[in-house]
């Protein structure tokens, strides 16, 4: 079975502070890991992606995350926040087989401080 | 391209009722499936499906029930609406390739 574990349910920054949500997966074969971001009312939009190529993965509006199995992590990064990246944000991981269908994180908010 | 589209956006159901929520996409993707959010437990798959005509239990089925008559449209049922089901409900579909889901705006829904 795949879990995921989203450390901090909640996490603020300042703008143009370095953002980092922490992900850390479980998966019994090799995983595909994504991120998802929801806006307020919204659906979730596609982040990026780790599906067994690059292990540095660069995203929309300058997110990238790093796949590292050795610590069985996945953890999205932007250098510097703004304003309009306060949302929520899921990592979800998929086997890669059949349906492919995703386990999700509980998510973690984010807060932007002007 | 409309996307992933769901209707109602919203809904307020007594306990009982049943209801239907419709999901279409315009993609022709093959895999569909319905999630619900709730706070502080991301999402949880309810149902999903791998072509017209199938459908599958995921990891939250008990009380809803599902089909998928055509391939851009995949229905999720509620035949008697628990306060328990209060809930936002998304769906999504997805293309062989690549991998991800593209997901609707959701339908939040209310049992009284």
């Amino acid at each position: 079975a795949q879990s995921v574990t989203q450390l901090g349910s909640h996490v603020s920054v300042s703008e143009g502070a370095l953002v980092l949500l922490r992900c850390n997966y479980s998966s019994s074969v090799p995983p595909y890991l994504f991120w998802y971001v929801q806006y307020p009312n919204q659906g979730l939009q596609l982040l990026l992606k780790y599906t067994s190529a690059a292990t540095l993965v660069k995203g929309i509006n300058g997110f990238e995350a790093e796949f590292k199995k050795s610590e069985t992590s996945f953890h999205l990064t932007k250098p510097s926040a703004h304003m309009s990246d306060a949302a929520e944000y899921f990592c979800a991981v998929s086997d890669g087989r059949g349906a492919q269908k995703l386990v999700f994180g509980q998510g973690t908010r984010l807060t932007i401080n002007p | 391209n409309a996307g992933v589209t769901q209707t109602p956006k919203f809904r307020v159901l007594k306990t009982g009722q049943s209801m239907t929520l419709l999901c279409a996409q315009d993609m022709n993707h093959e895999y569909m499936y319905w999630y619900r959010q709730d706070p502080g437990m991301g999402l949880r798959l309810i149902h999903y499906s791998v072509g017209e005509g199938t459908t599958a239990k995921g990891e939250v089925p008990d009380g809803y029930n599902v089909s998928r008559l055509k391939k851009q449209n995949f229905l999720l049922g509620l035949e008697s609406a628990a306060p328990s089901q209060t809930s936002v409900y998304f769906c999504a579909s997805r293309a062989g390739v690549p991998r991800e889901q593209f997901f609707g705006p959701g339908t939040r829904l209310t049992v009284l």
